[in-house]
């Protein structure tokens, strides 16, 4: 069965620094998908950023990009110039071809003024 | 455009009372369909999902079902609740295309004591 795995619970960050959360996940298929979801304290979750499994040039949005690496099964989300509105909980997540969707625990950000 | 809807919002329930939740999605087709629970330290996690009417999927059997008796409504059912069932639960849609994008509900705090 898929996994995906967070090991870190919380993470800080003083404002306008950069941060790494990290992702990996199992699987034994080669087609799948991964996203990174925030859900800010009002509970909406939200699509951060998608990364499909076949390209190897690693997204990015804006100031949110991805670090993957297939053969190591790690799906790391770098956030530069952090901003106070990106605290939030942070969750990894794999899709598989059959659209089953599971989460990691996810990774709380707090951000230091 | 797409909207989704869950309710209720808030749920206080005793231990061996029934439980429905329901989700409702509006101005799509044959959806993918998912729930999920929140609770503290577990993370997302994956109770129930169907690409379409008929066929669901099932991850967290235990005393939950779920049913979709028309093609964009989905509800989450139990017979007897379990003080563990407390939670946040979050009813989440998709396309089915290859995008894999989750679009979620308000969600539905259940505390069962």
């Amino acid at each position: 069965a898929q996994t995906v795995t967070q090991s870190q619970p919380e993470m800080s960050v003083q404002e306008a620094e950069t941060v790494t959360l990290s992702c990996t996940y199992d699987t034994s298929e080669s087609d799948y998908y991964l996203f990174w979801y925030k859900q800010p304290p009002s509970r909406q979750m939200i699509l951060v950023i998608r990364q499909e499994a076949y390209k190897q040039q690693n997204a990015t949005e804006n100031r949110f990009s991805v670090n993957f690496q297939k053969a190591a099964k790690s799906f790391s989300l770098k956030i530069s110039d952090s901003q106070l509105g990106d605290a939030a909980m942070y969750f990894c997540a794999y899709k598989d071809r059959d659209d089953k969707i599971i989460f990691g625990k996810g990774t709380r950000l707090h951000i230091l003024p | 455009s797409q909207t989704i809807h869950q309710w209720p919002a808030t749920l206080v329930q005793p231990v061996g009372s029934p439980l429905s939740l329901e989700c409702t999605v509006e101005g799509t087709s044959n959806p993918n369909l998912y729930w999920y629970r929140q609770a503290a330290g577990r993370g997302l996690q994956l109770l129930f999902y169907s690409v379409g009417i008929g066929q669901i999927s099932s991850e967290v059997p235990q005393n939950l079902s779920a049913s979709r008796p028309q093609d964009r409504q989905f509800i989450l059912s139990s017979k007897k609740l379990l003080l563990s069932d407390s939670g946040f639960y979050l009813c989440a849609w998709n396309r089915g295309s290859n995008t894999g994008e989750l679009f979620f509900g308000e969600g539905s705090r259940l505390t069962v004591l």
